[in-house]
């Protein structure tokens, strides 16, 4: 199924809470994305990281934070600094300095 | 930076008919244009894509052109189905730089009815 996984599916938080959403790729691929996408808007780079250890903001990487600690993974943490988080969170990988070619099923966060 | 406008934001056909999306970008250093294709609550998924060495590219019922030009890209569909009801995003990149990154127009909700 396009070899990249997101858990869960459906994410609940409380306001002051921060929750880290998962995202896991068996493709070998050594770029990772996160994307936000609202209703009615194209999508937008959080982060994103060409190899293990390093990592760069997007455009919107203010309420977030990431690690890349194994070639395999890029979860997301989505902070309490994060005012409007309530969002479908898609996470993405391609091969090195390509654009992102196969996303994931998709995270949709709702703040309670 | 770069910025993707799209157009239109809602387009509805008869099956059968043939739909058009465009694009238009504002960096001529950009030089990768792939579409997606985003079911209801589900992944995009790339449809077809072209780079800035070739001005139309096609796959069956979908054919993308590109004009350099006056930086602007399109999607055609012909023989429109049922089954191609979705959000289309086109995006924009520049491949080889150091980011990789893709911007995103806001997407065209293409509605067939049958």
């Amino acid at each position: 199924d396009g070899g990249i996984t997101q858990s869960p599916k459906y994410l609940f938080r409380k306001e002051g809470q921060n929750v880290t959403l998962s995202c896991e790729q068996n493709l070998n691929h050594d770029a990772m994305y996160w994307y936000r996408q609202d209703p009615g808007q194209g999508l937008r780079l959080i982060y994103y990281s060409q190899i293990v250890n390093d990592f760069q903001k997007g455009d919107i990487a203010e309420g977030y934070s990431v690690s890349r600690e194994k070639k395999e993974s890029f979860p997301l943490t989505v902070t309490s600094a994060q005012k409007n988080p309530t969002a479908f969170y898609l996470c993405a990988s391609s091969n090195s300095r390509s654009p992102p070619t196969f996303f994931g099923p998709g995270t949709r966060l709702t703040v309670l | 930076g770069e910025n993707v406008e799209q157009h239109p934001s809602t387009l509805s056909v008869q099956e059968g008919d043939s739909a058009v999306i465009k694009c238009t970008y504002s960096d001529s250093a950009s030089n990768y244009f792939p579409w997606y294709k985003q079911e209801l609550g589900k992944r995009p998924q790339l449809i077809i894509d072209i780079r800035s060495n070739v001005g139309e590219k096609k796959d069956q019922r979908i054919a993308v052109t590109l004009n350099k030009t006056a930086k602007h890209f399109s999607l055609h569909i012909t023989e429109t189905q049922p089954e191609d009801s979705a959000v289309y995003f086109c995006a924009a990149s520049t491949v080889g730089g150091s980011q990789g990154n893709l911007i995103f127009g806001k997407g065209t909700k293409l509605s067939v009815k049958p």
